[in-house]
């Protein structure tokens, strides 16, 4: 299985200033990425496919980057609705497999 | 506006079963994969179980292989998850959720449900 490793776990930071999460895979998946936001009590909501291209209704904030086995989601000015856990997941190999997840809390 | 909800789920004794079912509305239903997730509360995803868009393509995740069953109603726009056997670590919220492919099972998942519960518990 092809294992996704998010980093930091937790990432503290204050509403305005930018945030920069990483998901690295454990073999090249070319651009086969997605990242999703999870609020509590909700379910996740895909951000960004293929890497770098945002799904239907996400704000341009969020970006989308990296191919291989690097990858950066970054928020450019954290809004309060920001504030919740982002995973990524690699839809390259099988099974799908998902990163355990950056929880983006007010610093 | 594309609709995911789940229902079936619930308390269930160690080794007994569980039928969920996803109701589709607001796309073709029979234009896409679909998907099971699943979320240990607290904790993180974890993919269980796809359909293509004809049931010719059907993977399990190893965890749930010979245990869980997947299938699909394109004429009632529906997905199910037949779950056997069932063990206090498959206690978990389940996810439906749509795949951005038809038949590859390999993509983004772009829409999901609401989730439900699932509790295995004697």
């Amino acid at each position: 299985d092809i294992v996704m490793t998010q980093s930091p776990v937790t990432l503290s930071v204050s509403p305005g200033e930018r945030a920069t999460l990483s998901c690295r895979a454990s073999q090249s998946i070319s651009d086969n990425l997605a990242w999703y936001q999870q609020k509590p009590g909700q379910a996740p909501r895909l951000l960004i496919k293929h890497a770098s291209t945002r799904a239907t209704g996400i704000p341009a904030r969020f970006s989308g980057s990296g191919s291989g086995t690097e990858f950066t989601l970054t928020i450019s000015s954290l809004q309060s609705e920001d504030f919740a856990v982002y995973y990524c997941q690699q839809y390259s190999g099988w099974p799908l497999t998902f990163g355990g997840g950056t929880m983006v809390e007010i610093k | 506006e594309v609709q995911l909800v789940e229902s079936g789920g619930g308390l269930v004794q160690p080794g007994g079963s569980q039928r969920l079912s996803c109701a589709a509305s607001g796309f073709t239903f029979d234009e896409n994969a679909m998907h099971w997730v699943r979320q240990v509360p607290g904790k993180g995803l974890e993919w269980v179980s796809g359909i293509g868009w004809n049931s010719v393509k059907i993977d399990y995740a190893d965890s749930v292989k010979g245990r869980f069953t997947i299938s699909r109603d394109n004429i009632d726009n529906s997905l199910h998850l037949q779950m056997n056997s069932l063990r206090p670590e498959d206690t978990a919220f389940y996810y439906c959720a749509r795949g951005e492919g038809m038949a590859s099972l390999k993509s983004p998942l772009d829409y999901w449900g609401q989730g439900i519960l699932v509790t295995v518990s004697s």
